[in-house]
């Protein structure tokens, strides 16, 4: 079955301990994103990754760290995580940034206290 | 840049009834594509209907459909012989053809509640 998965589906830690969220496709797809969604917000884009080894910033990656080492893992890694990061996030893949749909992981739900 | 708004943060229909939920977006492209997200509570993010902005013609997927004026920059989703099923968190949301970033920008969302 074509999918993206994410680990954990939640999560609760405390300011300041490392996590790691990861994200698997197994589609093939070059382009992976990842997104987090506020009340009143939508869902905003943190990095995104063209292909192996070619990562960038989207709109809020201010405490965020990707990497794109083999084409079918996109982890988000949060190395001090902080109140304010507490939020709903989802990994997204397509076959390249121009085409018409995103296939969305189920998300992960962290809570930072 | 582009921004995508949805001005109903709440909107309620009677089983069986129609409902129009309103999108509008900010864009200098011409080339684009324009999307429907619905999230039920399992949070999953569910693609409903799609429309590419060089095609005039409105999408339509069974019971939804689109009205797509890209001159007045609008793009609405109507639900058709509401069920109880349709109600979630509904999302508008915009990607470039030919930008940077092939990034989803979203509107805030819409909560739909569906009455029996």
């Amino acid at each position: 079955e074509a999918q993206v998965t994410q680990n954990p589906r939640y999560l609760i830690t405390v300011t300041g301990k490392k996590l790691t969220v990861t994200c698997s496709q197994n589609m093939n797809h070059e382009y992976m994103s990842w997104y987090r969604q506020d009340p009143g917000l939508g869902l905003r884009q943190i990095y995104y990754s063209m292909n192996v080894e070619v990562t960038d910033k989207g709109d809020v990656p201010e405490g965020y760290k990707v990497s794109r080492k083999e084409k079918r893992n996109f982890p988000l890694i949060l190395e001090s995580p902080s109140p304010n990061q507490t939020s709903l996030y989802f990994c997204a893949s397509s076959p390249t940034r121009f085409t018409n749909e995103q296939f969305f992981g189920p998300g992960t739900r962290l809570t930072v206290l | 840049a582009q921004t995508v708004t949805q001005s109903q943060p709440e909107m309620s229909v009677q089983e069986a009834e129609t409902v129009t939920l309103s999108c509008t977006y900010d864009t200098s492209e011409s080339d684009y594509y324009l999307f429907w997200y619905k999230q039920p509570p399992s949070r999953q993010m569910i693609l409903v209907i799609r429309q590419e902005a060089y095609k005039q013609q409105n999408a339509t997927e069974n019971r939804f459909s689109v009205n797509f004026q890209k001159a007045a920059k609008s793009f609405s989703l109507k639900i058709s012989d509401s069920q109880l099923g349709d109600a979630a968190m509904y999302f508008c949301a915009y990607r470039s053809r030919s930008g940077n970033t092939g990034k989803l920008i979203f509107g805030q969302g819409t909560t739909l509640q569906v009455k029996p």
